[in-house]
């Protein structure tokens, strides 16, 4: 089976830094995706990670580390448009399907 | 370019009745995806075309869910009969093909189905 884990909600506060984590065990990898997701729209792509390692993205990174089945998203100088869900999805292997996590909400406070 | 185009928005209907869903993908992407994310979840894959041809359906209802994807370009998603279960929002997503390292899916807006 697949199983990805990430926090149900988080609060922040305007101009600070929060990390989202997300784990995962599954049958196959092919990479990472984190999609942010407002409430009523739809998904949008925000990172990609296939390799261990941190990948910078303006105020967003992505780490990934495979050997633990462990991935972090990092939103530097939150801002209050940044409220909104972080979806954590594995891509499987053979026709890449995603397998989405159940999404972070994350509140940005003023 | 524009984007993946979804319709209706929103559908309001009574259980065991019928409904469709039409979805038109990024220009010149082969792979659609259809999901259903119930509020307060990820979204879940229902089907995964690869063209005009079925690579994953392995979550679809297919007492009641049927999909197509005639001439490898539009899709539709049927539900019928419905029941009140059903009722979540309905994203299409399309990507370039599959085999790429970083397939990115681009989503639709979404059909809100509420089933009453």
């Amino acid at each position: 089976g697949q199983n990805i884990d990430q926090p149900t909600e988080m609060t922040a506060t305007e101009g600070a830094i929060v990390q989202i984590n997300c784990t995962y065990q599954t049958s196959g990898f092919n990479g990472l995706f984190w999609y942010q997701q407002h409430a009523g729209e739809a998904p949008t792509f925000l990172s990609y990670n296939v390799l261990d390692g941190l990948e910078e993205k303006g105020r967003f990174s992505s780490f990934l580390s495979r050997s633990k089945g462990y991935s972090y998203l990092l939103l530097k100088e939150l801002q209050m448009k940044d409220s909104a869900s972080y979806l954590c999805a594995v891509s499987l292997t053979g026709f890449q399907k995603l397998v989405f996590g159940t999404g972070t909400r994350l509140l940005v406070s003023p | 370019e524009a984007g993946v185009a979804q319709s209706p928005r929103y559908k309001i209907i009574e259980k065991r009745q019928s409904v469709a869903f039409w979805c038109n993908p990024i220009s010149g992407h082969a792979t659609l995806y259809w999901y259903q994310q119930i509020l307060g979840q990820g979204p879940k894959l229902l089907i995964q075309f690869q063209n005009n041809g079925v690579v994953d359906d392995s979550q679809l209802p297919k007492d009641r869910f049927s999909a197509e994807r005639l001439k490898g370009v539009d899709s539709t998603l049927k539900i019928q009969p419905a029941k009140l279960e059903d009722s979540a929002v309905y994203l299409c997503a399309s990507s370039a093909r599959t085999g790429l390292a970083k397939n990115i899916q681009y989503f639709g807006a979404g059909t809100r189905l509420s089933v009453l």
